[in-house]
């Protein structure tokens, strides 16, 4: 059981590129959620879906977008990477209202 | 007002005290609460998930939940080296705007010395 599994692990990125962070879980969760963690602080939610169609913003949304076309996969886009979005990613899914588990995370780092 | 809030810590024990963290929230309607241990370059994961007013005890673990006070908070007894990490409060949103949104505190940066 793969559990939430996010690619890549590990990117650097050029200010002003673009990518894409991939998420998808494989225990039929409704609940997905985007955090990023800078160091020596907690997760500030970026966005965050109850089900496929359908998404919402967090804490921090700017310079990021998502879709959730089905339900084990939440992509998370960042457009025109800034210096500022250097950061711990971490994608995580629940069931409903229930605990939530974390993918491994993606270390990026724009420069 | 921050949606989640912990005692700002750091918080450092001796081996084999009971330490304990709190941590306040914001929405009233919330029904569902967690506690997530995360040691430094690892993902957060759950140590306790509690729904109902009151203590749940999970081993050496306890979380106390006070709904009225919007108030939860997590005791480890018995602390261990091994318990060195941060802990993180998280609350999930359930009425209006913050339907389905799980919010976490800061966290609390834990030490426990032999």
């Amino acid at each position: 059981n793969a559990g939430v599994t996010q690619t890549p692990k590990f990117r650097i990125l050029k200010i002003g590129q673009s990518m894409t962070l991939q998420c998808t879980q494989d225990m039929n969760h409704n609940y997905m959620y985007w955090y990023r963690q800078d160091p020596g602080m907690g997760l500030k939610l970026i966005y965050y879906s109850v089900g496929a169609g359908i998404t919402d913003k967090g804490e921090v949304p700017n310079g990021y977008n998502v879709s959730r076309s089905t339900t084990e996969d939440f992509p998370l886009r960042l457009e025109l990477a800034a210096p500022s979005q250097t950061s711990v990613y971490f994608c995580a899914s629940s069931y409903r209202d229930t605990e939530a588990f974390f993918g491994q995370g993606t270390r990026l780092t724009v420069v | 007002q921050k949606e989640v809030e912990q005692n700002s810590g750091p918080l450092s024990v001796p081996e084999g005290a009971i330490a304990s963290l709190n941590c306040t929230y914001s929405d009233r309607v919330s029904q569902s609460f967690f506690w997530y241990r995360q040691y430094s370059g690892k993902s957060p994961e759950l140590i306790m998930s509690i729904y109902s007013n009151g203590d749940k005890e999970d081993g050496r673990f306890t979380a106390q939940l006070n709904k009225a006070s919007q108030y939860v908070s997590l005791l480890i007894r018995d602390s261990q080296p091994s318990d060195s990490a941060t802990y993180l409060c998280a609350v999930i949103g359930a009425g209006g705007t913050s339907y389905g949104k799980l919010t976490f505190g800061q966290g609390t940066i834990l030490t426990v010395h032999p």
